[in-house]
Parts: structure tokens; C-alpha cells; sequence
């Protein structure tokens, strides 16, 4: 199985600010990876897939980068609304595996 | 665009089995590949499986394999996820998931508790 480890598990932010969440495959998935938010009670929400590629939808605030073993998501100019947990997912096989996810809270 | 609804929620006890059923609506049924993914209380995603709903066939995560099984009415653009033998550990939140190039597309979640 393919191992997603995602960092930090938690981080804290401001309004207006920018953050960055890793994720690092433990082997090679190409462009595989998919990136979701999620709040409280709801199902996540596909934000970036193959790696850099926004969701229809989504706002330009948010962007993905990498390839092979190592990814970033990318947060921008910071909303009340983002402040959510954030998942990595390898799609390159099977099992599609996540990582542990990232709780981005306000400071 | 597309919607899923899934079924409401269950309580079990150890040992029994539930039947969660995911309804799709607004985009052909056979078209993309249905996932399942569960969230234990306050943890990650763990994906469990997958069917191919064109022809049915399945593949399952490893420590799910002996209990565990996908299935779908074509007609009704309706997959079910059914899992036996249930555990404590069980307990979780149960997601039906479209797969199209990621998860684009998921159901509201399925509340399944497992108690004595």
C-alpha cells in the first residue's frame, strides 16, 4: 500500500494570511493526487486533483503543486470559510489511501 | 451535475450486519466507478472499496475482504455497501463516493453506530 504522510496535522492561521500543507507519497504516484476540504458534520469537498488541477468551482485562492512523491496545497488570502480540516489522497492505486489530515484553525 | 443520497442512520449490535444504499441522480449511472469511504469519530478517510457499476465487478481494502460487500441495481442508479460481523470499531460515518478523475461527487454520510 502506498503511505500519504501529510504535515502538520495542525496549524493555525489569520484571516488574510497564506498557508502551505504537505503531503509526501511513500513511492512514486505521478500526478495522482487529490487534495479535499472538509468542515464539521459535512462530506469533504474536492478542492485540487492531478496534483494542480482546480476543482470547477473553486476558488482561485486555493492551488496545488507537485509531482512523484511530494505535494503542496495551497492556501492564499485566508477566508473565515477556510478554516476546515484538509486531506491529501494518492489515486495511483489501490487502496486509495489518505493522509491524516491538516486542521487549520484560526489564530 | 449530479447528487448522491444515501440512506439514514443505523445501530447495530456487535455481530450483525448493515446495508447502506447510495442513490445517484443527474449523471449517467454506469459511467463512473463508486467508492466507499469511512470516518471513525474524530479521525481520518480509510477507503474500503470499489465497483466498476457497468459490470459489478468489485475490489475491496485488504482488512475488509471476508466481510465485506458492494453492490448495485442498475436500474434503480442505487449502490449498496454491506458490511457484516460488525465491531465497536466499525462505529464511523459511511460515504459513497463518484469517482471521476478524484472524488468529485459524495453522498451526505451514513451515521452507522455499533453497540451493545
Amino acid at each position: 500500500d502506498i503511505q500519504m504522510t501529510q504535515s502538520p496535522s495542525s496549524l493555525s492561521a489569520s484571516v488574510g494570511g497564506r498557508v502551505s500543507v504537505t503531503c509526501r507519497a511513500s513511492q512514486d504516484i505521478s500526478n495522482s493526487l487529490a487534495w479535499y476540504q472538509q468542515t464539521p458534520g459535512k462530506a469533504p469537498k474536492l478542492l485540487v486533483y492531478a496534483a494542480s488541477r482546480l476543482e470547477s468551482g473553486v476558488p482561485s485562492r486555493f492551488s496545488g503543486s507537485g509531482s512523484g512523491t511530494d505535494f503542496t496545497l495551497t492556501i492564499n488570502s485566508l477566508q473565515p470559510e477556510d478554516f476546515a480540516s484538509y486531506y491529501c489522497q494518492q489515486y495511483y492505486s489501490t487502496p486509495e489511501t489518505f493522509g491524516q489530515g491538516t486542521k487549520l484553525e484560526i489564530k | 451535475q449530479g447528487r448522491l443520497v444515501q440512506s439514514g442512520a443505523e445501530v447495530k449490535k456487535p455481530g450483525a450486519s448493515v446495508k447502506v444504499s447510495c442513490k445517484a441522480s443527474g449523471y449517467t449511472f454506469t459511467r463512473h466507478y463508486m467508492h466507499w469511504i469511512r470516518q471513525a469519530p474524530g479521525q481520518g478517510l480509510e477507503w474500503m472499496g470499489i465497483i466498476n457499476l457497468s459490470g459489478g465487478a468489485t475490489s475491496y481494502a485488504q482488512k475488509f475482504q471476508d466481510r465485506l460487500s458492494m453492490t448495485r441495481d442498475t436500474s434503480a442508479s442505487t449502490v449498496y455497501m454491506e458490511l457484516s460481523s460488525l465491531k465497536s470499531e466499525d462505529t464511523a460515518v459511511y460515504y459513497c463516493a463518484r469517482k471521476n478523475n478524484a472524488f468529485d461527487i459524495w453522498g451526505q454520510g451514513t451515521k452507522v453506530t455499533v453497540s451493545s
